[in-house]
């Protein structure tokens, strides 16, 4: 199957900073990656897709301001969490698909 | 609207037993349905995936589904569980197919298989 790479697997930042994450698909070009969040033994939380060379569609309740989200190239979508907090903590994980998804290794973010 | 339902959060079973994980599903039109797998810290796997066909859908690692349109089902089988089959599984829905489909994530099913 296809390959979607995901970097950082894990960050530790401090309050008040900001953290980039890159979500790549290694084999095959995808216009467009979704954005996921994930709370401790829940189901994945849709935050955004993600659109290249447009603007992201945010899912409600989601803060586009907060979570910026960058789909430059067919291959690369980042999404950077901006003035990170303790709540922003959590497994964030990405996916490009096909008709089925596939998705990186998550970034498991902790912000003390 | 899509959603999806997952009505187990743990099952248990021995290793060599046959295991189930249960699925049901809502969507108007014709469903995709997906089951993937996530084990600790790690991004979900791709198990399998009914999209047309044959009702009876076999994947990876020896998992295998049930498509049944009118119980709008979608369980999740295996003839004899290991232990290294122990994970969270997803079941998930999609209305159509195509890259910007939206998918609908149930809420998981961590299934342990004891020695």
């Amino acid at each position: 199957g296809a390959v979607v790479s995901q970097h950082p697997s894990w960050v530790i930042c401090k309050s008040g900073t900001s953290v980039k994450i890159e979500c790549r698909s290694l084999d095959f070009q995808a216009t467009t990656m979704f954005w996921y969040r994930q709370f401790p033994k829940q189901s994945l939380m849709l935050m955004a897709t993600s659109n290249e060379g447009s603007k992201a569609t945010y899912e409600q309740g989601v803060e586009k301001d907060k979570f910026l989200i960058n789909h430059a190239s067919l291959t690369l979508s980042t999404l950077t969490v901006t003035s990170a907090h303790p709540e922003d903590s959590s497994f964030y994980i990405c996916s490009a698909q096909d008709i089925e998804a596939f998705f990186g290794q998550g970034t498991r973010l902790t912000v003390v | 609207a899509q959603s999806v339902a997952q009505p187990e959060d743990q099952v248990n079973v021995a290793e060599g037993n046959p295991l189930t994980v249960k699925c049901t599903y809502s969507v108007s039109g014709n469903p995709y349905l997906f089951w993937y797998v996530q084990y600790p810290n790690r991004g979900l796997q791709f198990l399998l995936k009914y999209i047309t066909g044959d009702n009876l859908v076999k994947g990876s690692y020896g998992f295998e589904a049930e498509f049944n349109k009118s119980q709008t089902s979608f369980h999740l089988k295996k003839p004899s569980a290991l232990v290294s089959d122990s994970a969270l599984y997803f079941c998930a829905v999609g209305r159509g197919g195509g890259a910007t489909n939206k998918l609908i994530f149930g809420t998981g099913t961590l299934l342990a298989v004891q020695p």
